[in-house]
């Protein structure tokens, strides 16, 4: 069964430093893995999506995430924090070439921005 | 925007009353999903529907049904409603046949007294 793994429920950054939100999966089969964020009160937002091109992805915002497969992680990361990053970004895989593609998410991390 | 609208945005209601949510779709997409967001859960799936009138159970479908006599809309009902399913509902529609992506709705917050 596919799971998701994101360590660290809360992180705390100050604004200019360097941003790093950790997913590790499990799936069985080549997965797509999928970044979303979500702004308080707010549904989720599509950050960026690995889908088998380049395992280097280069989303919305200045974010990007790295497919390593030997690690079988997709860490997310932005060099410089903004205020408005602070959010909760939630990881998510499902299978590749699923008949349904039903996500499977982590648990969320939430990334506070202090100035 | 994807075009999803949820209704109603808030609920109240009470123990043992049935509740049912609307996800409204404006593009024809094939594939609908209703989710459920807990805190430390992180978004799990109830229901889907591959097209009309085709649905299929998620992780934690019991307590819940859903229809879909029509494209665009997909409706989650809460037969008998209870404590435990105080959440935020959130739709999805599903766009791209080789990508597979989803796109949210706004969400529906459901307080069951």
């Amino acid at each position: 069964a596919q799971s998701v793994t994101q360590l660290g429920s809360h992180v705390s950054v100050s604004e200019g430093a360097l941003v790093l939100l950790r997913c590790n999966y499990s799936s069985s089969v080549p997965p797509y893995l999928f970044w979303y964020v979500q702004y308080p009160n707010q549904g989720l937002q599509l950050l960026l999506k690995y889908t088998s091109a380049a395992t280097l992805v280069k989303g919305i915002n200045g974010f990007e995430a790295e497919f390593k497969k030997s690690e079988t992680s997709f860490h997310l990361t932005k060099p410089s924090a903004h205020m408005s990053d602070a959010a909760e970004y939630f990881c998510a895989v499902s299978d590749r070439g699923g008949a349904t593609n039903k996500l499977i998410f982590g648990t969320g991390t939430l990334l506070a921005v202090q100035p | 925007d994807a075009g999803i609208t949820q209704s109603p945005r808030h609920k109240v209601t009470e123990t043992g009353t049935p509740v049912t949510l609307r996800c409204h779709q404006t593009e024809n997409h094939r594939y609908m999903y209703w989710y459920r967001q807990d805190p430390g859960h992180g978004l799990r799936l109830i229901h889907y529907s591959y097209g009309v009138k085709d649905t299929d159970k998620g992780e934690v479908s019991d307590g819940y049904s859903v229809s879909r006599s029509k494209t665009e809309d997909f409706l989650l009902t809460l037969e008998s409603a209870t404590s435990s399913q105080t959440s935020v509902y959130f739709c999805a529609i599903r766009i791209g046949q080789t990508q597979e992506t989803q796109y949210f709705g706004p969400g529906t917050r459901l307080l069951v007294l």
